[in-house]
């Protein structure tokens, strides 16, 4: 089976870092990534780790340990913006996407 | 980035009637897209694996006689919902992904929220 674990929900301040961490276990892996998700909309794309060690793109940087099966998104210089749902999701064989259920992210002034 | 969009955004039907729900990649070519499904407060579940010029690939416990997909180009994938039910009631994803060297990445459409009466 497959299952990737996040906490539901994490509130900050603005201008705080803010890690929101994933564990997985699944049958096949080839990547973990991160999807932002606000109210009624569409997911879009934060970042991608398919191998060890960590991916930073601007505010936003993501970890990945393989042998941990474990991955982070760490969020810096938070805005009130951010608050959102974020999600990671295991890529697996064909290029499907098997997603966490998700982290509500409450960024307060 | 690319782009994907879907056609209706949203659509009430009457239970027992059929929805077709589009799925277009408007400047790139997908040969496979994906589509979802997400009931409120949940996560994205994956329902099927579209592949251009070939059946759909499901994911267990969906019914693909009730869910109808077809990818008839590189650019289209349609999920046709037959014989709705209140409880099919939902928010449907589709996303895409193009061919080149950031193919790991997918690229999602704004959804479709269908409400079953």
């Amino acid at each position: 089976g497959q299952s990737l674990e996040q906490p539901s929900e994490v509130t900050a301040v603005e201008g705080a870092i803010v890690q929101i961490n994933c564990t997985y276990q699944t049958s096949g892996f080839y990547g973990l990534s991160w999807y932002q998700q606000h109210d009624g909309g569409a997911p879009t794309f934060l970042s991608y780790n398919a191998l060890d060690g960590l991916e930073e793109t601007g505010r936003f940087s993501s970890f990945l340990s393989r042998s941990d099966s474990y991955g982070y998104l760490l969020l810096q210089e938070l805005q009130m913006k951010d608050s959102a749902s974020y999600f990671c999701a295991v890529r697996g064989p064909g290029g499907k996407l098997i997603f966490g259920q998700g982290t509500e992210l409450s960024v307060k002034p | 980035g690319a782009v994907v969009s879907q056609h209706p955004s949203r659509v009430i039907c009457k239970s027992g009637t059929s929805v077709k729900i589009e799925c277009r990649s408007l400047d790139f070519q997908a040969t496979t897209m994906f589509w979802y499904r997400q009931f409120p407060k949940q996560s994205l579940m994956l329902m099927a694996t579209s592949n251009e010029g070939s059946k759909a690939t499901y994911e267990q416990g969906v019914e693909k006689d009730k869910f109808l997909i077809n990818h008839a180009s590189l650019t289209l994938s349609t999920l046709t919902v037959t014989s709705a039910h209140p409880e099919d009631s939902s928010f449907y994803i589709c996303s895409a992904s193009d061919t080149g060297p950031s193919s790991y990445e997918q690229y999602f459409g704004p959804g479709t929220r269908l409400t079953v009466t």
